[in-house]
């Protein structure tokens, strides 16, 4: 599968544990995009990247939240003492420019 | 305020019946529209995007920028359409971040 991968899946953590998730874009896509979705509701975007450049963060994203994406491939987004409000899909998407952003499988965070 | 308002949670129809999913935006300027759909248990894709004006899986959607407005139409439902079903927006000049609506579920019964 030459999609956008995500990892882990699934990923169940006590309030206040830290938290990464890891995606890979589809190669060669310069943008990368990380959105929330909870039950009910669509994804709520929270940051993307072009190339290494992280270039705009949604006022959803607080200080526990980071994003990074060092060489301008892979990315990861860790939540710091996480929160029950926290639980959520966390989605993954990428895209060459402007054209069309392909999304990941998700990652489900429960924080318990 | 940048929004995307699906008015309907659950649109159920039967097999062969028309399909509307209702879509209506907020933004200020030119935007671009999507639909996307999700399957059970796969994951987000396009579906169509307005500019293309291209008919995929016998949807059609057209934009209605006097009532700011871009529904997703398909004149006979098959049971293989029953998914959610998400209208989203991008702005021009916002790195193509794309705004999303709260989806609709389409259930088509036999």
């Amino acid at each position: 599968d030459t999609g956008v991968s995500q990892d882990p899946r699934h990923k169940i953590t006590k309030r206040g544990q830290n938290v990464t998730f890891r995606c890979d874009p589809i190669s060669e896509h310069n943008r990368l995009y990380w959105y929330r979705q909870t039950l009910g509701q669509g994804p709520e975007f929270l940051t993307y990247f072009q190339n290494e450049a992280q270039l705009e963060k949604s006022r959803l994203l607080s200080d526990r939240f980071s994003a990074e994406r060092p060489k301008g491939s892979f990315s990861t987004l860790e939540i710091q003492r996480t929160e029950q409000g926290d639980s959520a899909m966390y989605l993954c998407a990428s895209s060459i420019g402007g054209n069309t952003i392909y999304f990941g499988e998700g990652s489900w965070l429960t924080v318990v | 305020a940048q929004r995307v308002t699906q008015p309907e949670k659950l649109l159920s129809v039967f097999k062969g019946a028309p399909v509307e999913l209702k879509c209506n935006y907020s933004y200020s300027g030119s935007p671009e529209l999507f639909w996307y759909v999700q399957y059970s248990r796969q994951r987000l894709q396009l579906l169509l995007r307005h500019i293309s004006r291209e008919s995929i899986k016998g949807f059609t959607a057209d934009l209605n920028k006097g009532e700011t407005s871009f529904h997703l139409k398909k004149p006979f439902a098959q049971e293989e359409d029953s998914a959610m079903y998400y209208c989203a927006l991008s702005g021009g000049n916002q790195g193509g971040k794309l705004i999303f609506g709260q989806g609709t579920e389409l259930s088509v019964k036999p």
